[in-house]
């Protein structure tokens, strides 16, 4: 089964400043899909970026930025210009058919 | 447009009661999924759809039942409650099974007493 590791419990970062979330995950495929997900307080999970495995280009989204490193298995989310509004957990997601995989979450705080 | 609709939002249950949580979808998408989140652990698939009438187990199945009654709609069914049972549930949709991100309803709370 694959897994999803997501090393840091708890991130803060002040407003406006850069900080970047790790994950790591295990498979054996080749050919699959890597997500970021947002869950503000509001309990709603919000897809932030996605990455394609075959794509060598790292995926973006305005301010999210990912580092896509396929041989080390490492898919980090980097957030620039961190606003007030992005304190949420984040969760990596790992799909490949029918298995998504989610890791258990880094809760990023914005310090004004 | 409403995406994916959960009922309820919260439900509080005794050990040994059934309930079912509903799930409505108007994206016209054919895979539907069950996922239970517990602080620590992420989200864990319990059930999914790939089309209307079809269901599978993943990875945290006992306990439950579904029922994928159309195209828009997907249930899950707790048929005697257990404490372990208290979570947060997710359903979650996406236009097909081997591709691309899963659209989230808005959680239903339950708590097993």
């Amino acid at each position: 089964a694959q897994t999803v590791t997501q090393s840091q419990p708890e991130m803060s970062v002040q407003e406006a400043e850069t900080v970047t979330l790790s994950c790591t995950y295990d498979t054996s495929e080749s050919d699959y899909y890597l997500f970021w997900y947002k869950q503000p307080p509001s309990r709603q999970m919000i897809l932030v970026i996605r990455q394609e495995a075959y794509k060598q280009q790292n995926a973006t989204e305005n301010r999210f930025s990912v580092n896509f490193q396929k041989a080390a298995k490492s898919f980090s989310l980097k957030i620039s210009d961190s606003q007030l509004g992005d304190a949420a957990m984040y969760f990596c997601a790992y799909r490949r058919g029918n298995d998504m995989r989610f890791g258990a979450g880094t809760r990023l705080t914005v310090k004004p | 447009n409403a995406g994916v609709t959960q009922t309820p939002k919260f439900q509080v249950l005794k050990t040994g009661q059934s309930m079912t949580l509903q799930c409505a979808q108007d994206m016209n998408h054919n895979s539907m999924y069950w996922y239970r989140q517990d602080p620590g652990m992420g989200l864990r698939l319990i059930y999914y759809s790939a089309s209307e009438g079809t269901t599978d187990k993943g990875e945290v199945p006992n306990g439950y039942n579904v029922s994928r009654l159309n195209k828009r709609e997907f249930s899950l069914r707790l048929e005697s409650a257990a404490p372990s049972q208290t979570s947060v549930y997710f359903c979650a949709t996406a236009r097909q099974m081997n591709t691309g991100e899963l659209f989230f309803g808005e959680g239903s709370r339950l708590t097993v007493l």
